[in-house]
């Protein structure tokens, strides 16, 4: 059982370029979870979807990002016009149900490490 | 809580010995609590979990500990080896909301 997939591992974009992150949930998960990560930093949460809905993208930034889930294929973290400050570690988790509800863990991909030159 | 941008704390034990790595968490609403591990270069990965109706809850090696009067929240790792270096992370579920993380400690494991 495969787990959680992102690609690419290594992004690097030119200011005032698009950047696309990728992540394929595990198998059975229909929840999707996007974090951001600065070095020697916690975890952010950006973003929580399901198939097609949005859920809570309360930590996303209002311009530049958006965030998809469709209903086929992987979910994606889109990030438009990149400025330098968006160099991070962008993580994605996907889970069975939501936390709390069906006391299942999130399960994480090993990131995608942009860098905005 | 959210990290703010402060360097991790920082935990040297020697191999062998019992580590503990606390965390405070800031919810009193929040229902579950996980642990992660993440180690250079790779995503967080679960080490065990525990909800808000037990106060401990046993794996393999570890132990987690759970006091919801001082909302802390405690790691216990036995016998700690040096592949148990890593930087841990401690995450609250808050009811009708998302996971949030803690700022984690760095496990430094001297052979």
């Amino acid at each position: 059982n495969a787990g959680v997939m992102q690609n690419p591992r290594h992004l690097v974009r030119r200011r005032g370029q698009e950047a696309r992150l990728r992540c394929s949930p595990m198998k059975g998960h229909s929840h999707v979870y996007w974090y951001r990560q600065l070095p020697e930093e916690g975890l952010k949460f950006m973003v929580y979807l399901q198939k097609e809905n949005i859920i809570d993208e309360s930590g996303m930034p209002k311009e530049r990002f958006s965030a998809e889930f469709p209903k086929e294929g992987p979910s994606i973290l889109r990030i438009q016009q990149v400025v330098r400050g968006d160099s991070a570690a962008y993580f994605c988790a996907s889970s069975t149900t939501v936390v709390g509800g069906g006391n299942q863990p999130q399960h994480f991909g090993d990131g995608t490490r942009l860098s905005i030159l | 809580g959210e990290s703010v941008g402060l360097h991790l704390p920082t935990l040297s034990v020697q191999e062998g010995d019992n580590s503990i790595i606390n965390c405070a968490y800031s919810n009193s609403a929040s229902d579950y609590f996980i642990w992660y591990k993440q180690e250079s270069g790779k995503g967080p990965q679960f080490i065990i979990d525990i909800r808000s109706n037990m106060d401990k809850r046993q794996g393999q090696r570890v132990t987690v500990l759970l006091n919801k009067t001082v909302k802390h929240l405690s790691l216990q790792i036995a016998a700690t080896q040096p592949g148990d270096s890593a930087v841990y992370f401690c995450a609250e579920n808050i009811p009708n909301n998302d996971m949030r993380f803690g700022a984690g400690t760095r496990l430094t494991v001297k052979p």
